[in-house]
């Protein structure tokens, strides 16, 4: 258990549809990061929150939104969902706004869009 | 811009063979990580070994090591006597201490197969 969680580990949805995944950072670590791992695009960052602001976007649709809450748990939004979307979404965290100190990745959420 | 190319895709070997999976990294930052995560067929992403660019001091932990040489910006990564527990897909990533700029780059993966 490396200590970030991710749930639901898997999901399977219609197009068009939208999902919430969840993910709780490792404790003490303020950051969260969103990363989605697709077959053509490899692993590719989508967005980070530190202590609840948003620090850095990257290839993150607008179709896609994320928060982070007063308790540090994060939540990835998926809405209009498309065949394309089908992925896994990694959550990692970790202690400072930076990678420094490294980063703790969750087992990941399989999402199919069917 | 930052960049992270692992050339090879797929690489095949028979237990007991050593493997060396190669990394090329782009980056104009003079202070950054490195990393290598292995993502075994159960698909979480296993944290490896983490290097900052003033450490290129290359070291070995078991049947693994590394070579970091920041003169041809390549942080390569070796299995020694491969096992077939070490099929999985090997990534490479490239992280920085700056707040703005503080997400993982990653390579495209190399997928290791380890055959009995």
């Amino acid at each position: 258990d490396s200590g970030v969680t991710q749930t639901p580990k898997h999901l399977i949805t219609a197009t068009g549809q939208r999902v919430t995944l969840r993910c709780s950072p490792r404790s003490g670590d303020l950051s969260v990061y969103w990363y989605q791992q697709s077959l053509d695009q490899g692993l590719q960052f989508l967005i980070q929150y530190y202590n609840g602001e948003e620090r850095a976007k990257g290839n993150i649709l607008e179709r896609f939104s994320a928060q982070q809450f007063p308790d540090l748990h994060s939540e990835l939004n998926l809405s209009s969902l498309e065949l394309g979307d089908s992925a896994l979404y990694f959550c990692a965290s970790s202690v400072a706004g930076t990678g420094g100190g490294g980063y703790t990745f969750g087992s990941g959420t399989r999402l199919t869009v069917v | 811009a930052q960049k992270v190319t692992q050339a090879q895709t797929e690489i095949s070997v028979v237990e007991k063979e050593d493997v060396t999976l190669d990394c090329v990294y782009e980056t104009r930052d003079t202070t950054y990580y490195l990393f290598w995560y292995k993502q075994p067929p159960s698909g979480e992403l296993v944290f490896l070994i983490r290097r900052n660019s003033f450490d290129e001091q290359n070291e070995i932990s078991g049947r693994y090591s590394w070579n970091f040489q920041k003169s041809t910006s390549s942080f390569n990564f070796t299995i020694t006597a491969s096992q077939v527990v070490d099929s999985a897909v090997y990534f490479c990533a490239l992280g920085f201490l700056t707040g703005a700029n503080s997400k993982l780059t990653f390579g495209k993966g190399i997928t290791l197969s380890v055959r009995p």
